[in-house]
């Protein structure tokens, strides 16, 4: 598609439940990118893949979190066990190869954790 | 460790003033993005500086950066309400993890 897609748009879960957030990028883009944005605004990079490999996770927490960008499937930001504190804008970004190039966001997902 | 920090973080004028934002940096980087938030709504890019007094302009927006003095600023002229939104500007790291790091963004507020 020329845009990236997220969904859904919004989730609510109950804390200790599971989310699922999924991201499809522009189509031929290499690069895929997962932010979460708090409530001061504030944009902490996640994780990046470069086609199904991730390329960067230095972001994520690692015992609750994981992503995943199979082949010929929306890539994933699963949270086990959400906690409170996970409420946020989780936006996933794509881009066509690393030099100089934009990131395109897509429109976001928030997620609320009651 | 790459740090961005923008000021001012909340900015409030009225109609037709010039001002500027600006982006500090804390290490090299060959890479420099300014991108706008409107409440609710995804990020829009805006601009990518790529070189050393490079200087972009789009409409009433102009974004320059010094790489030397690790600072990007976006300069907007003759404000209009249309322009009122967060600015953020984002950092490149220039490790292959290529990742990018934001400023806290600016809340832009433009009196009619």
């Amino acid at each position: 598609g020329e845009e990236v897609a997220q969904t859904p748009k919004h989730l609510v879960r109950g804390e200790g439940q599971k989310a699922k957030l999924y991201c499809a990028p522009i189509k031929g883009h290499s690069y895929v990118f997962w932010y979460q944005q708090v409530l001061k605004n504030e944009f902490k990079f996640l994780i990046s893949f470069q086609n199904e490999n991730v390329f960067d996770e230095t972001g994520m927490p690692k015992e609750r979190f994981s992503a995943k960008c199979l082949p010929n499937s929306p890539c994933s930001l699963e949270i086990q066990a959400t906690k409170l504190e996970d409420s946020a804008v989780y936006f996933c970004a794509s881009s066509p190869d690393r030099v100089g190039n934009i990131q395109y966001f897509g429109a976001g997902t928030r997620l609320s954790v009651l | 460790e790459l740090k961005v920090e923008q000021n001012p973080l909340f900015l409030s004028m009225q109609e037709g003033k010039n001002y500027t934002i600006y982006c500090n940096y804390s290490t090299t980087s060959d890479r420099l993005y300014w991108y706008r938030q409107d409440p609710g709504k995804s990020l829009e890019s805006l601009f990518v500086l790529l070189s050393n007094g490079a200087v972009k302009q789009e409409g009433r927006l102009m974004a320059s950066l010094d790489t030397k003095a690790r600072l990007s600023t976006l300069h907007i002229t003759a404000a209009v309400h249309d322009l009122s939104a967060t600015y953020f500007c984002a950092v490149a790291t220039m490790n292959r993890d290529d990742k990018i790091i934001f400023g806290k963004g600016t809340r832009l507020h433009i009196l009619p």
